[in-house]
């Protein structure tokens, strides 16, 4: 079993739709988790780190469930700017920044 | 500010060749690192180093050395290249967080797209 794993997608949803994306990790001593956005043929960049409580920044909203070991991410009134793929990460906490990916979900919001 | 840097940003490379992939950051980051990311596999780690002179092995260290003599630089030397390195390379930097959980953000460089032939 891998130890991050995401639903590759597409995920093809309307402009304004609503879109949730899980992923799961194996490792239950994971502390940290973070959802990274990737562009076509560009470097990840950080969208949200996922707090315990869960978290909301904009039409964003991301949630940890320790107890299945998953993370979501849910966007609203999705843009046509979001079309992107959308990577988990976790970190076991080992003092630094050593995560382990997932291999992203892909978005693509069309008019 | 540059941020992370990486050069070249294509290679082509035959078989059995050798080269050395450049990272550069100007954030006095502490934690430097390198992925490659190939379809369906996601990023997966090659390298990291938690400040100069020290480095360990990630999950996919073979056929890949580092070195890391200033806190700035981290470069990749692929020994002798193999069509299987054929990927895009991510070089990621960030902060040393002292405090568990760590939330500190990492942030990459454009990537170096290698292809051995």
């Amino acid at each position: 079993r891998k130890e991050v794993e995401q639903d590759p997608g597409p995920f093809n949803v309307p402009e304004g739709a609503t879109v949730a994306f899980n992923c799961t990790y194996s490792n239950s001593a994971s502390q940290s988790f973070f959802w990274y956005r990737q562009d076509c043929r560009k470097e990840p960049k950080l969208l949200m780190s996922v707090y315990s409580s869960g978290n909301e920044d904009g039409r964003f909203t991301a949630q940890l469930n320790r107890a299945s070991q998953y993370i979501s991410l849910l966007i609203r009134d999705s843009k046509l700017s979001d079309s992107a793929t959308y990577l988990c990460a976790v970190n076991e906490n080992t003092g630094f920044q050593k995560l382990v990916f997932g291999t992203g979900t892909r978005l693509l919001v069309s008019p | 500010n540059a941020g992370v840097t990486q050069t070249p940003k294509f290679q082509v490379l035959k078989t059995g060749q050798s080269m050395t992939l450049q990272c550069a950051q100007d954030m006095n980051h502490e934690y430097m690192s390198w992925y490659r990311q190939d379809p369906g596999m996601g990023l997966r780690l090659i390298h990291y180093s938690v400040g100069a002179g020290i480095t360990d092995q990630g999950e996919v260290p073979n056929g890949y050395n580092v070195s890391r003599s200033t806190t700035e630089d981290f470069p990749l030397r692929l020994l002798s290249a193999a069509p299987s390195q054929t990927s895009v390379y991510f070089c990621a930097s960030s902060q040393l967080a002292g405090v568990l959980p760590t939330y500190v953000e990492q942030y990459f460089g454009p990537g170096t797209r290698l292809t051995v032939t």
